[in-house]
């Protein structure tokens, strides 16, 4: 069964820092691999998709990365803004499988 | 990115009663739906996933008819939350995949509150 674990859980940082939010999985059969921002009270908005062929995606001040092998996502914020404050969901679509496995999420506190 | 849209955004209904969510993919199509329930500070519980034109498929401990999935059309899938209990109340999120990517796409979510 996959298991996907976030470290840390919670973390606060002054504005203009770095955000770096890890994600580690068990098993390495993935089909692809994405990172979530969900805002407390609202949905999930999909961030970043890196499928399992890929090492990284970009989006403006977000970066992820993908190491299959090791079973580790790293998602980076750069300079960070306390409108970045929210909580950050890594989840893999494994092989052969419908199911998306979640992590219980970083929650992430820029402050101003 | 793609859209997908749920309606109502919060409900309040009394015990004993029956409530229709809607989810919807504004400007994509969906052969695969799926349904969510959020508990507080909890991540997010697969409850089933809705295939267009067949049956939904549900997880293990979920009950099938108490919580009716339809999945009439690529846009449009409906969760039916039967005879509610105050133990239903819960956060229910929709998500729609792109068959391409299998990319996965979320609703702004429903705040289901039984009385």
């Amino acid at each position: 069964k996959q298991e996907v674990t976030q470290i840390p859980a919670a973390l606060s940082v002054p504005e203009g820092e770095n955000l770096v939010l890890n994600c580690s999985f068990t098993d390495s059969a993935i089909y692809n691999l994405q990172w979530f921002r969900q805002d407390p009270g609202k949905g999930l908005t999909s961030l970043l998709l890196i499928q399992s062929s890929q090492r990284e995606q970009t989006s403006g001040r977000l970066n992820a990365s993908l190491d299959k092998s090791s079973g580790r996502s790293t998602l980076y914020i750069a300079a960070s803004q306390p409108g970045d404050s929210a909580t950050y969901l890594c989840a893999v679509r494994p092989y052969g499988n419908n199911r998306l496995a979640f992590g219980k999420g970083n929650q992430v506190v820029v402050i101003p | 990115g793609a859209v997908v849209s749920q309606h109502p955004s919060r409900v309040i209904c009394k015990s004993g009663t029956s409530v229709k969510i809607e989810c919807r993919s504004l400007d994509f199509q969906a052969t695969t739906m799926f349904w969510y329930r959020q508990f507080p500070k909890q991540s997010l519980m697969l409850m089933a996933t809705s295939n267009e034109g067949s049956k939904a498929t549900y997880e293990q401990g979920v009950e099938k008819d108490k919580f009716l999935i339809n999945h009439a059309s690529l846009t449009l899938s409906t969760l039916t939350v039967t005879s509610a209990h105050p133990e239903d109340s819960s956060f229910y999120i929709c998500s729609a995949r792109v068959g391409a990517t299998y990319e996965q796409y979320f609703g702004p979510g429903t705040r289901l509150t039984v009385t």
